[in-house]
């Protein structure tokens, strides 16, 4: 089973709005949890990374949210914009586990 | 500077032949790993190097699957009598602080096994 669960697995929205990408973990011990950004035949890059003692980290138009009690974080997108169009992982540390990610595509 | 680059970009290759997939990580960084990505599938993890440690191998999918790394830096992921299921895209990714740095990934070697 894996132990990183991403929803909803795809997404639509129409350019310019706001949608949130959710993320739920089993990991223990936690050190660290990371949201990447994929685009479509490119390596993912590096969105936010927040520790156990962070609850929120943003990035642009993206924010980050953390709960270590219930082992959730969600990843909060504003203003969509075309290019925001790509698949978005959730990584917990320690021993690096992945998501399977959700695909979002931004219609305009 | 310059990131993480990997060769080939992309591969083809006979069911049954070896191939060598390589990765060149950002100076400095001691950590690496290898992942690898499946058609509409998740990032699936490989094998981790971190310094001169024995390396994290829990993700190997088979002992046809192997991996090195020379002299902390360039890393070699090697694939025996590659198999159709094979087909992938290698993903190879470098970090500076152990487990819990930022990744940053190459842009993969995308592998087909006909």
């Amino acid at each position: 089973k894996n132990q990183v669960e991403q929803s909803p697995q795809s997404l639509i929205i129409l350019e310019g709005k706001n949608c949130t990408l959710q993320c739920n973990y089993t990991v223990s011990p936690f050190s660290n949890l990371r949201w990447y950004k994929q685009d479509t035949g490119r390596g993912p890059v590096s969105l936010t990374i927040m520790t156990f003692s962070e609850n929120t980290k943003s990035n642009g138009r993206y924010t980050a949210t953390l709960d270590a009690d219930t082992k959730q974080s969600s990843l909060h997108i504003t203003a969509s914009q075309l290019s925001d169009s790509a698949s978005y992982i959730c990584v917990v540390s320690e021993r690096v586990r992945f998501g399977a990610g959700t695909r979002l595509t931004v219609k305009p | 500077g310059a990131g993480v680059s990997q060769s080939p970009s992309n591969k083809v290759t006979e069911k049954g032949k070896d191939v060598e997939l390589r990765c060149d990580p950002i100076s400095g960084h001691t950590a690496l790993y290898w992942y690898r990505q499946s058609l509409g599938q998740g990032l699936e993890f490989l094998i981790y190097f971190q310094g001169n440690s024995a390396p994290d191998k829990s993700g190997l999918p088979s002992d046809r699957f192997s991996a090195e790394r020379t002299g902390g830096s360039v890393s070699t992921l090697t694939i025996q009598r590659t198999q159709q299921e094979d087909s992938a895209v290698y993903l190879c990714a470098s970090s500076s602080l152990a487990g819990g740095g930022t990744q940053y990934f190459g842009p993969g070697t995308r592998l087909l096994v006909l």
